[in-house]
């Protein structure tokens, strides 16, 4: 059964700190994926993997910083929360490169509130 | 890039009727529209898709059409059940690429 896990499902910060958000999959898929979604707003991507330390922005990546040093784990760092991250985090991955149309695994999601 | 608008934001259908979701994209390079289900507390999961070489796909209850030249492409539920009650996420993603483009989300109840 596939899995995707990530590291909580609640989180509380202040604002300031920094933040760490694990997701890791068990599938060795090649991409890996950090979205945020809120209310009205769908899905929005914020940074992508295809490869080991390989990364690439999304739509919204300003705040957010990623790591992937392992092919099975990608990092989503919040190097100063602010307020205006509070969301839910949805990490997933898919198999394959190029045009392949490979269905993307979710994860249950990280609720993140900034205080 | 791509632009995915869905329709409606919330629907909600009595048990046994039929549920229908749309979605536009603007893109005309998008050739792969997956279709998610996300129940309470989980993340998404894939509940049907379709390539832009097909006009329509069939499981089940579930059944999505799409009109390439419309630029538009559709869920159908018929029979509703109250277990389809979530939240549902149209998708589009372009041929070569890894991004998928997702819509804003319908949140469909169905009333016992």
């Amino acid at each position: 059964d596939v899995k995707v896990t990530q590291s909580s499902r609640y989180l509380v910060k202040r604002t300031g700190e920094k933040v760490f958000l694990e997701c890791v999959q068990d599938m060795d898929h090649e991409n890996m994926f950090w979205y945020r979604q809120d209310p009205g707003l769908g899905l929005r991507l914020i940074y992508f993997s295809y490869d080991v330390k390989m990364k690439e922005k999304g739509d919204i990546p300003e705040g957010y910083s990623v790591s992937r040093e392992k092919k099975e784990r990608f990092s989503l760092i919040l190097e100063s929360a602010s307020t205006n991250q509070t969301s839910m985090y949805l990490c997933a991955s898919s198999f394959g490169r190029g045009p392949g149309a490979y269905e993307q695994y979710f994860g249950p999601g990280t609720r993140l509130t900034v205080t | 890039g791509e632009n995915v608008e869905q329709h409606p934001s919330t629907l909600s259908v009595q048990e046994g009727d039929s549920a229908v979701i749309k979605c536009t994209y603007s893109d005309s390079a998008s050739n792969y529209f997956p279709w998610y289900k996300q129940e309470l507390g989980k993340g998404p999961q894939l509940i049907i898709d379709i390539r832009s070489n097909v006009g329509e796909k069939k499981d089940q209850r579930i059944a999505v059409t799409l009109n390439k030249t419309a630029k538009h492409f559709s869920l159908h539920i018929t029979e509703t059940q109250p277990e389809d009650s979530a939240v549902y996420f149209c998708a589009a993603r372009k041929y070569n690429f890894n991004k998928f483009y997702f819509g804003s989300g319908t949140k469909l109840n169905v009333k016992p």
